[in-house]
């Protein structure tokens, strides 16, 4: 049971470079997240998704976008990367039936130089 | 009124020493309370909850003390471990809605 499974693990990007940060889900989650995680500033979310072609912004958007094509996928694109993206990014989901539980991907640390 | 103040930044802990972490919410319409648990090169992971319905849970070493008059909750960790050395998390929602998390603390239990 693979859970919610994120790649890459680490990346280093250039000022101005794009990517995107890959999210999967097996657990048939309605419900899907991405945060990014900073020292001492706690998880903030970046986008949220409540079901296929779904998606919000949450605390942070600026310089993310995201899609929902499937249940499964939630993938986070960054365009003309800053230094201010450096972080740990999270992908989360849980049911709809269930009113709290996170399930957590392992992270992604992404470096912006 | 969706932030929710966590504190310790930091904690150090003897072993079989007791930790407590404490987090402040101001929205009254919080109506959950879970505690994520995250060690290093991981994702955080659901340690424990609990809804205002009661004033304590307890799991384990692990217990929550909620004060709904005061707006606060805290994480008591009984016969604290080596072990139980990682990040943990205070959050709060509403009627499901997206989860605000605290600023986190990182605990250090020394042997």
């Amino acid at each position: 049971n693979a859970g919610v499974t994120q790649t890459p693990k680490f990346r280093i990007l250039k000022i101005g470079q794009s990517m995107t940060l890959q999210c999967t889900q097996d657990m048939n989650h309605n419900y899907m997240y991405w945060y990014r995680q900073d020292p001492g500033m706690g998880l903030k979310l970046i986008y949220y998704s409540v079901g296929a072609g779904i998606t919000d912004k949450g605390e942070v958007p600026n310089g993310y976008n995201v899609s929902r094509s499937t249940t499964e996928d939630f993938p986070l694109r960054l365009e003309l990367a800053a230094p201010s993206q450096t972080s740990v990014y999270f992908c989360a989901s849980r049911n709809y039936r269930d009113t709290g539980e996170l399930f957590f991907g392992e992270g992604s640390r992404l470096t912006v130089l | 009124q969706q932030q929710v103040k966590q504190s310790p930044q930091s904690l150090i802990v003897q072993k079989g020493g007791i930790s407590i972490i404490n987090c402040a919410y101001e929205n009254t319409a919080f109506d959950y309370f879970p505690w994520y648990q995250q060690f290093p090169g991981k994702g955080p992971a659901l340690l424990i909850a609990i809804r205002p319905d009661v004033s304590e849970k307890k799991e384990g070493r692990f217990t929550i003390s909620f004060n709904k008059s005061a707006k606060q909750f805290s994480l008591h960790i009984m016969d604290s471990q080596p072990g139980d050395s990682a990040t943990y998390f205070c959050a709060a929602s509403h009627s499901g809605s997206r989860l605000t998390f605290g600023e986190g603390t990182q605990l250090t239990v020394n042997p």
